[in-house]
């Protein structure tokens, strides 16, 4: 069956710092991985989503980054952390219809 | 540019009665949407879809009802249980035979009274 793993669950980071969260995926091949976040009072903004190895596609200028090193794993990332980058992060993937989410990442910078 | 709106953010409503959540999108490109349902510090859950060839989908306390000439669709919840409170994502594709990117409304929250 098909899982995905996402962590950490929470995270507390400040101002400046990096960031580096984690996404993987069992079970399936190829599939089309995406990152979203949902910051307080608003919905699910897409934020990269991948194709396949090293194929990554940005919605949104922002200060994070994102990178697929292997088929089933997904990385977003930060140099430097701002205020406006807490919120709630969900990785998901899809094959053909319909994602597939993660738990989610409850990150808060102070 | 909100593709895909959720003009309530919020609705609450007595066990026992029907939930009515109200999406409407403005590309008509769309041709396959989705509910998602999700609860606080978790992934949202797949709850129902449909595609544009259809007008409603059933799936047991759930149904969906498309209207394309509206570019309107509403998740509707019967018998409401307390369960059902969480947040409610619609959502849309313009391609449904592929992986194509998801967009989202802004979500409703569903607070179902005992």
């Amino acid at each position: 069956s098909q899982t995905i793993h996402q962590w950490p669950a929470t995270l507390v980071q400040p101002v400046g710092s990096p960031l580096s969260l984690e996404c993987t995926v069992e079970g399936t091949s190829n599939p089309n991985l995406y990152w979203y976040r949902q910051a307080a009072g608003r919905g699910l903004q897409l934020l990269f989503y991948s194709v396949g190895i090293g194929q990554i596609s940005s919605e949104v200028p922002q200060n994070l980054s994102a990178s697929r090193p292997q088929d089933r794993q997904f990385i977003l990332s930060s140099k430097k952390l701002l205020l406006s980058d807490s919120g709630f992060y969900l990785c998901a993937w899809s094959v053909r219809l319909g994602y597939t989410f993660g738990s989610g990442t409850r990150l808060t910078v102070v | 540019d909100q593709q895909v709106k959720q003009n309530s953010p919020s609705l609450s409503v007595q066990e026992g009665r029907i939930s009515i959540l109200n999406c409407d999108y403005t590309n008509s490109m769309f041709d396959y949407f989705l509910w998602y349902k999700k609860y606080p510090a978790e992934g949202p859950t797949f709850l129902i879809s449909i595609s544009s060839i259809k007008d409603k989908n059933e799936d047991g306390r759930f149904t969906v009802f498309l209207n394309k000439s509206a570019k309107h669709l509403s998740l509707h919840i019967v018998p409401s249980q307390p369960g059902d409170s969480a947040v409610y994502f619609c959502a849309a594709s313009p391609n449904q035979s592929s992986g194509d990117k998801l967009t989202f409304g802004t979500g409703t929250r569903l607070a179902v009274r005992p």
